[in-house]
């Protein structure tokens, strides 16, 4: 089985930096996916760590430990528009499916 | 522009009716999956479909049949409905993994469905 896990609920202050973490237990594992969504939208698809390291993408950056079994997202000058819920997934080796955790939900207040 | 497109935003049956769920996609995916989101429990894979006619059973599909008979189109069908699947309900869709790739998956908008 999988096990994934990441903080419920976070807060932070507009132009700020946030950083959500996200660790997981599996077998077989292939890659980890980080996706954002706002309140009644679907999810939106922001990164995607296979090698250890970062990756930026403008005001997001995700790193991945596959060692630790660890990733986090970055978030920098944060924007009130960041409001939103953060979901990290795990995929496994040769495998097309995605195994998500409950999900971050951050508020950026001003 | 990738376009997931589901039937309905919002939904109200009764128990015991017999449910479809559409899902359209115009990307020529390979991959179609359906989820349900409830608060708390997060995403959760309910039936994923990898070819025309081909199924497989996600972490939860009790309750739940699929079909694929196109490409493009991917449906959930919930043969009698029951208050506990009232719930919020996703469609996804991906390229095959090719090479130990994994695609992103690209959702649809969702349709709410409350069962009364």
């Amino acid at each position: 089985g999988q096990n994934i896990d990441q903080p419920t609920e976070m807060t932070a202050t507009e132009g700020a930096i946030v950083q959500i973490n996200c660790t997981y237990q599996t077998s077989g594992f292939n890659g980890l996916f980080w996706y954002q969504q706002h309140a009644g939208e679907a999810p939106t698809f922001l990164s995607y760590n296979v090698l250890d390291g970062l990756e930026e993408k403008g005001r997001f950056s995700s790193f991945l430990s596959r060692s630790k079994g660890y990733s986090y997202l970055l978030l920098k000058e944060l924007q009130m528009k960041d409001s939103a819920s953060y979901l990290c997934a795990v995929t496994e080796s040769g495998y097309s499916t995605l195994t998500f955790g409950k999900g971050t939900m951050l508020l950026v207040s001003p | 522009d990738v376009k997931v497109t589901q039937s309905s935003r919002y939904l109200v049956k009764r128990t015991g009716e017999k449910v479809f769920l559409e899902c359209v996609q115009d990307m020529d995916h390979e991959n179609m999956f359906w989820y349900r989101q409830d608060p708390g429990l997060g995403l959760r894979l309910i039936y994923f479909s990898y070819d025309v006619k081909m199924k497989e059973k996600g972490d939860i599909p009790e309750g739940y049949s699929v079909s694929r008979e196109k490409k493009e189109r991917f449906s959930l069908i919930l043969e009698s409905a029951s208050t506990n699947q009232t719930s919020m309900y996703l469609c996804a869709s991906s390229f095959g993994t090719a090479g130990g790739v994994s695609y992103e998956q690209y959702f649809g908008p969702g349709t709410r469905l409350t069962v009364t």
